[in-house]
């Protein structure tokens, strides 16, 4: 049974850098249909994909996001993580971690998710 | 960036009763790279639907999805207790993958 979980600080200060982790058990994060990925969802509002991540390092961000964000891999604790600079109080929400089933250059649906950690930045 | 719109916002209904909801994108998604989502309040979101009609293991058959180009619909047959929630589309056949707004199943 895969599970996810994510990991990191719930309190952030503007304007840090937010660092989350995912860990995955129940296969390995080296499986060659899936990427990794990372979603938010602000308080109220809806689901907004960051960005996803191939076992290999080869990476996809959402544009909006792209130029503070980094997502990367680690295949020897089988984990993966994602980064957030320069945060605002904008970037308060439940971050998501899943899997996703690749159909190309990190585009896909989302078979499987972490249950969510909350994240607010504040002074 | 493909712009996906669910309609209604907000749909009221009874148990028993037949949902159907909707997702219109701004472009074409072909080959159906269209999926739905559950989600309960204070729970992650459950993949229901993807390739646009092909539900995901373990979904009840009571959970289908339609659609082609432009135009892509979520119905839920018979309406149980446990299915009032919100529910999301996403497109996959752009990058970036986008989510709708979400339509809130309410009783």
């Amino acid at each position: 049974q895969l599970q996810l979980q994510e990991s990191g600080p719930g309190l952030v200060k503007p304007p840090e850098t937010l660092s989350l982790t995912c860990t995955v058990s129940g296969d390995s994060i080296s499986g060659s249909s899936y990427y990794w990925g990372w979603i938010r969802q602000p308080p109220g509002k809806g689901l907004e994909w960051i960005g996803s991540v191939y076992y290999s390092g080869s990476t996809n961000y959402n544009p909006s996001l792209k130029s503070r964000v980094t997502v990367f891999v680690d295949t020897s604790k089988n984990q993966f993580s994602l980064k957030v600079n320069s945060v605002t109080a904008a970037d308060t929400a439940v971050y998501y971690c899943a899997r996703l089933r690749n159909w190309g250059s990190g585009r896909g649906f989302f078979e499987y998710w972490g249950q969510g950690a909350l994240v607010t930045v504040s002074s | 960036e493909i712009v996906l719109t669910q309609s209604p916002g907000t749909l009221s209904l009874s148990p028993g009763e037949r949902a159907t909801l909707s997702c219109r994108a701004s472009q074409s998604v072909s080959s159906g790279f269209l999926a739905w989502y559950q989600q309960k309040p204070g729970q992650a979101p459950r993949l229901l639907i993807y390739g646009a009609s092909i539900r995901a293991t373990g979904i009840p058959v009571r959970f289908s999805g339609s659609g082609s180009g432009t135009d892509f619909t979520l119905t839920i047959s018979r309406l149980e207790p446990e299915d009032f929630a919100v529910y999301y589309c996403q497109q996959y056949l752009t990058s970036p993958n986008s989510f709708g707004q979400g339509t809130k199943l309410e009783i």
